[in-house]
Order: C-alpha cells, then structure tokens, then sequence
C-alpha cells in the first residue's frame, strides 16, 4: 500500500511569509494528523480530522495556522504570518479509525515530513 | 497533563548486544503505548502497540512491555544490528483523543 505522502519536503522562508503544506493520507484513512516537531523533541499534535471534522485543535496556534482536510483525504496546513520559532519539521499522520472512539488498535502511518527553516 | 520521559536519551552498543530503551509516562489512564523508529530526515515508522488490556507485544526481535500500575513500558531489541541505529520514540494515548510522544532514545549500533 502507498504511504502518507507529504509536500514540500523543504521550505525556507523569512519571517512574516505565509507557507502551505499539503497531505495525502493512506487511501481508506479516516483519521488524519499534523504534528510539529522540533529539532531534539517528540512530535506535538496539532490538529486531529475524523473525515473532514476536526476532532482536536487544542493546541493549534489559531492566529497563525490554519488546516482544511477537503472532501476527507487530502489536507492542507498554513501558517500566516511565519515565525522564527515556527522552524521544525511537519509531519503528517495517518490512521484507519478513530482514537478515542473505543478503538485504540490502529498505528499512526507517518509521512516523511516538511522540514521548514524560517529565516 | 500526560508526559512522557524516555532514557536514556542517547545509548551506543556492539553489534549483538540485548538491550533495553525504556520508557515512563505519569498519567496511567491510557488507552495504548506506542513505539516508534525515526530513522534521520524520516518520518516515524511505527513499530509496536500495546493496548491497556495488554502486557506485552513482540515482533521479531522486538519485545514492547507496559505496566500501567508503574506508568512504565520497556522496549528489548535482540541481538542488536548496525541497521537498528536510529531514534526510538514511544507515545502514550490517553484521554483527550492526543498521542503525547517522549523526546526519544537515539542508539547507535557499533559494528
């Protein structure tokens, strides 16, 4: 089966720019991830979608950051305007059902990820 | 509000070793734990989940324990090889839908 794939794979871009990631989870996925990780840490969540809802965005910056996940498969993830401490790798993840919803059987597929370096 | 702790951070053993990376989180109201390998400019490769219900879970030589009274899980590799140099995370799934990951374990196999 074909994984997650995820575009860019760089960007560098200066402070205040705006930036897209886009996400093409495993086909049949119901559950869609970002996470942000930072050089030297473990991935944090940002925004969880079951189908095209989301279920979680606690911790999504939403002054700056913005994600849509069309018709349930693909996603986008912006960030209006960069910061310098926006710099870190995004990864996107996907899994067959819903965590939280009495399943907790399915591993999370990771993408390679966007490596972004704002400037 | 879950953390997760893993050590060490780093470990560098001769190929053919046993080891073990381990891993502890404080909120014990988890719904699984799960290990992963980050090999470097790659995504997480998932590689063992141990449901709450579960003691254990083996794949290979890989070996994933989890004691959720203790709030620990260990992950045993077997005969290590120079391909299993890598970063080692592990996540715990609790309560707000959210896995939380540990920073990781980055072994070096040395040949």
């Amino acid at each position: 089966e074909a994984g997650v794939a995820q575009s860019p794979r760089y960007k560098i871009i200066e402070k205040r720019q705006s930036v897209a990631f886009w996400c093409n989870p495993i086909s049949g996925h119901a559950t869609l991830y970002w996470y942000q990780q930072i050089l030297g840490q473990g991935p944090k969540l940002l925004i969880q979608f079951q189908n095209n809802g989301v279920v979680d965005d606690s911790q999504l910056p939403k002054d700056r950051f913005s994600a849509e996940r069309l018709k349930g498969v693909d996603s986008t993830l912006k960030i209006q305007p960069a910061k310098l401490e926006d710099s870190a790798v995004y990864l996107c993840a996907s899994s067959l059902d819903h965590h939280g919803r009495g399943r907790w059987d399915s591993p999370l597929h990771f993408g390679n990820g966007t490596r972004l370096t704002v400037t | 509000k879950q953390e997760v702790t893993q050590i060490p951070a780093a470990l560098s053993v001769p190929e053919g070793e046993n080891l073990v990376l381990n891993c502890s989180f404080t909120d014990s109201a988890i719904y699984n734990l799960q290990w992963f390998r980050q090999d470097p400019g790659k995504g997480l490769t998932s590689l063992l989940l141990i449901q709450s219900s579960q003691r254990e879970q083996t794949s290979g030589r890989l070996n994933a324990s989890l004691d959720k009274s203790s709030g620990r899980s260990t992950l045993y590799i077997a005969a290590s090889q120079p391909g299993d140099s890598a970063t080692y995370l592990c996540a715990a799934g609790a309560g707000s839908y959210q896995l939380t990951f540990g920073k990781g374990t980055k072994l070096s196999v040395i040949p």
